[in-house]
Order: structure tokens, then sequence, then C-alpha cells
């Protein structure tokens, strides 16, 4: 069965310093994975998703996730946070049959 | 392409009431789910469907009914609305292609009180 765990449910950075949100997953196969983005009281947005053709997959807004197999971990990561990073964040993990896994969530608090 | 549409964005039940949540989606996709959100909790899956006609529960299906007639759209029913069903409700839907992500609506925010 697949599952993801978040391993920190809220992290605080200050603006200009490096974000790491860090997700484990649980997988039977070559898994899916995504992180998606979701600023208050919105819906939620895709960031990035993991593709087999590399472990380092960039996405949006500044934001790369590196897939590592050995350690079971799609850790987010973003160089300079932004204001406007602060949000929520998911890790989710796909299944063969197109079933979606979603981790429990970070809450990214950005500080001036 | 407006994507995934979800309406009302907001309602206010009492207990015993019924309701029903649209979600339709002009991409063509297969695939279509609702999600409830809770604080903490992540996303849970309550069903999903894999085509018209076909429809299958996920992890809390309790009190929620869905039906699929045609591709585009993928109602969720509330017969008897409990305040446990207080929550953020998501549709989403997905071409069923390995490693295709979910498109997901601007949510329904349900209280029942």
């Amino acid at each position: 069965a697949q599952s993801v765990t978040q391993l920190d449910s809220h992290v605080s950075v200050s603006e200009g310093t490096p974000v790491l949100l860090r997700c484990n997953y649980s997988s039977s196969y070559s898994p899916s994975l995504f992180w998606y983005v979701q600023h208050p009281n919105k819906g939620l947005q895709l960031l990035l998703k993991y593709t087999s053709a590399a472990t380092l997959v960039k996405g949006i807004n500044g934001f790369e996730a590196e897939f590592k197999k050995s350690e079971t971990s799609f850790h987010l990561t973003k160089p300079s946070a932004h204001m406007s990073d602060a949000a929520e964040y998911f890790c989710v993990v796909s299944d063969l049959f197109n079933k979606f896994y979603f981790g429990s969530g970070t809450k990214l608090n950005v500080k001036p | 392409n407006a994507g995934v549409t979800q309406t009302p964005k907001f309602r206010i039940l009492k207990i015993g009431q019924s309701m029903t949540l649209q979600c339709t989606q002009d991409m063509n996709h297969n695939y279509m789910y609702w999600y409830r959100q809770d604080p903490g909790m992540g996303l849970k899956l309550i069903y999903y469907s894999v085509g018209a006609g076909i429809t299958d529960k996920g992890e809390v299906p309790n009190g929620y009914n869905v039906s699929r007639s045609t591709t585009e759209d993928f109602p969720l029913r509330l017969e008897l609305a409990a305040p446990s069903q207080t929550s953020v409700y998501f549709c989403a839907s997905s071409p069923g292609q390995y490693n295709s992500p979910l498109h997901f609506g601007n949510g329904t925010r349900l209280t029942v009180t």
C-alpha cells in the first residue's frame, strides 16, 4: 500500500533563508510523487511532480524536490523564502490505480 | 479552459438536511475524485470514479453518495447532514495516465449546525 508521511506539521523560516519541507513515502513499486501548495482559503495547486527521468525535479516559484530511493524521501526545497511562499504544502503519492494519498500537510510560515 | 468547477462555494446546512455538491470538468478526464479536508488531517478520499457509470468508495464514504452519468459531471450527495460532515470539500480530476497529476476545483466550505 502507498502512504506518505510529512515529518513536520509546521515550519517557520525568515524571508530570504532556505526552505526544507520533508516527505517520506512508502510504495510497493516505482512511485508517482507530487507536491501541492494551498494558499489560505484557496484550492490546491501543483508545484511539481516526480518522473523517473531525473531525481532532481524543478517546479514553479523556484521550488525543487529530490527523489532519493534509498531513503524513500522526496523533500521539497527552495533556496530563498519569500513572504508569498507562506502556505500549506502537501506531499502526495499515487498508486497504479490512480488513487492519490496525501500527507497531513506542512504549514510554512515566513517571517519578515 | 475552466478546468474543474465546483458549486456552491459556501453552504450552511441544518442537521438532517440534504444537499448536492456539484462538480464539473471540461478537460475530458476519465478519473474524478471527491476529497474532504479537515484541519491537520490532509485530504481524505470520499469517492472516486474511473469513468461514466463507474464509481467506487474511498477512505471515508459513509454519509455520502455519488453518481457519474457523464464524463463531465460528478456530483456528491449528502443525504442526512451531520456535524461531522462540516469540512471543506474538493473535487478533482485526472486523465488517469501514469504520473498524471490531480487538477482541483476551488472547494466548497460546508458547515452543518
